[in-house]
């Protein structure tokens, strides 16, 4: 079964429309970690944001928020007045504490985001 | 500088080739790992280092092997490569081994196998 789950494989929005990435995850250690990276289209992964499984604070930085949901097991990422340069894949990745402690991400598939002029 | 840096960048080679792909990170980070995104995007782990010492070993066929001469220097060796081998393997780091770290991407080596 898969731990990270990015159901949008593709979206595309007009500039300055808001967009929501969806990123469900399962697991069972009750410490975790959640990550979101971007994979412009020149294809460098770069690292987003963080947060721990004891942190539901949702995180705003500039034009990006994150919304940590534990109940629903969700840590969905909004772009607002999305810009052309936001056009890259989102990734969505999970790392377990618990039992394990090394630092093994489990990435979702990735949404495209396709923002237009 | 960059901090994580992969050479070559694209690799393009015959079937039943071995070849290298390079890794080092002027971080200062204790670990390394090596992933592989295939045409899908999708991206999975392959290995992870420690201090030179392997930590995380997936479902990877034999051919492939990892070395590690020192803790910014993280090598992968793939041998008699198969058309399935044709993807873009990354390279990353963190600080540390354990889960909350972040990890930082190399720009990846576009391998194709023909």
């Amino acid at each position: 079964a898969q731990k990270v789950t990015q159901a949008q494989t593709e979206i595309s929005v007009v500039e300055k429309e808001d967009v929501t990435l969806d990123c469900v995850y399962e697991t069972r250690d009750t410490t975790y970690y959640l990550f979101w990276y971007k994979q412009p289209p020149s294809g460098e992964l770069v690292f987003l944001i963080r947060r721990n499984s004891f942190d539901e604070q949702n995180e705003i930085s500039g034009r990006y928020s994150w919304n940590f949901q534990k109940s629903t097991s969700s840590f969905n990422f909004t772009i607002t007045a999305s810009q052309v340069v936001d056009s890259a894949v989102y990734f969505c990745a999970l790392s377990e504490a618990d039992s394990y402690n090394f630092n093994k991400f489990y990435f979702g598939s990735g949404t495209k985001l396709n923002v237009k002029p | 500088d960059t901090a994580v840096s992969q050479t070559p960048k694209y690799l393009v080679t015959q079937m039943g080739n071995d070849k290298s792909i390079k890794c080092e990170q002027n971080l200062g980070h204790d670990t390394m790992y090596w992933y592989k995104q295939d045409s899908k995007k999708f991206l999975k782990i392959m290995f992870s280092y420690n201090n030179k010492e392997l930590i995380i070993n997936e479902t990877v066929p034999n051919r492939f092997s990892p070395k590690s001469p020192d803790k910014a220097h993280l090598n992968l060796h793939i041998n008699s490569l198969e058309l399935g081998d044709s993807a873009v393997y990354f390279c990353a780091s963190s600080q540390k081994r354990e889960s909350y770290n972040e990890q930082f991407f190399g720009p990846g080596t576009r391998l194709t196998v023909l």
